[in-house]
């Protein structure tokens, strides 16, 4: 089956530790996504990558990392330099093939989230 | 920052009343998009209007768009228990509508 696998579910981290989730997809997507999500709160966007080798900052980038290296995998590294980290990390992806107006280029696939707690 | 910020961010109904709830975007987008996310899961596609559109309907689901408002609504008719989530409303932007950002959501419970 198609779709995209975050891992680990559950981190623990201590401060001044940098850990990286996870996330892979098997839909040929282009696009790939990290959001955020605090208790009660909507989804915030970290990072997210158009195309291999390719990425954006989103709304609150500072203290993550990202790569893209290959269209399967885009793994989000949560630094020391993040002050707030715990939270739950969702990972998605979209076909993201071309502009077409008002295509489904955007709707996105998620995974089923990484929940991250600083001790 | 949120580009879609919806209203109400909690509802209560009972099961078989109707659900509505409201969104409200700031840029220009090619579509919206609503979501679902059970608790502690991740987020769901439900439907997709055009800018385009004024209306869909998918089932029980209705969605308006009105983009001089910038706002749209999501209708769940005839609600069920199993319809107890919380919806999101997404909105594309960015140069290639890539960049999709969400609201805070709307808390649906539904009351057997």
């Amino acid at each position: 089956d198609g779709g995209i696998t975050q891992s680990p579910k559950y981190l623990f981290r201590k401060e001044g530790q940098n850990v990286t989730l996870s996330c892979e997809q098997n839909l040929n997507h282009d696009a790939m996504y990290w959001y955020r999500q605090d208790p009660g709160q909507g989804l915030r966007l970290i990072y997210y990558s158009q195309i291999v080798n390719d990425f954006q900052k989103g709304d609150i980038a500072e203290g993550y990392s990202v790569s893209r290296e290959k269209k399967e995998s885009f793994p989000l590294t949560v630094t020391s330099a993040q002050k707030n980290p715990t939270a739950f990390y969702l990972c998605a992806s979209s076909p993201g093939t071309g502009t077409t107006w008002g295509s489904g280029a955007n709707v996105l696939t998620f995974g089923a989230g990484s929940r991250l707690t600083v001790l | 920052s949120q580009q879609g910020e919806e209203d109400p961010q909690a509802l209560s109904i009972q099961e078989g009343e109707n659900a509505t709830m409201n969104c409200s975007y700031k840029t220009s987008i090619n579509n919206l998009q609503w979501y679902r996310q059970n608790s502690g899961r991740g987020l769901v596609h439900l439907i997709l209007i055009r800018s385009n559109e004024r209306e869909k309907h998918s089932g029980r689901l209705r969605v308006t768009l009105d983009t001089s408002k910038k706002s749209s609504s999501l209708l769940i008719t005839a609600s069920r228990a199993a319809d107890t989530a919380s919806y999101f409303c997404a909105t594309p932007g960015g140069v290639f509508y890539q960049k999709v950002t969400f609201g805070i959501g709307t808390k649906l419970q539904v009351i057997p």
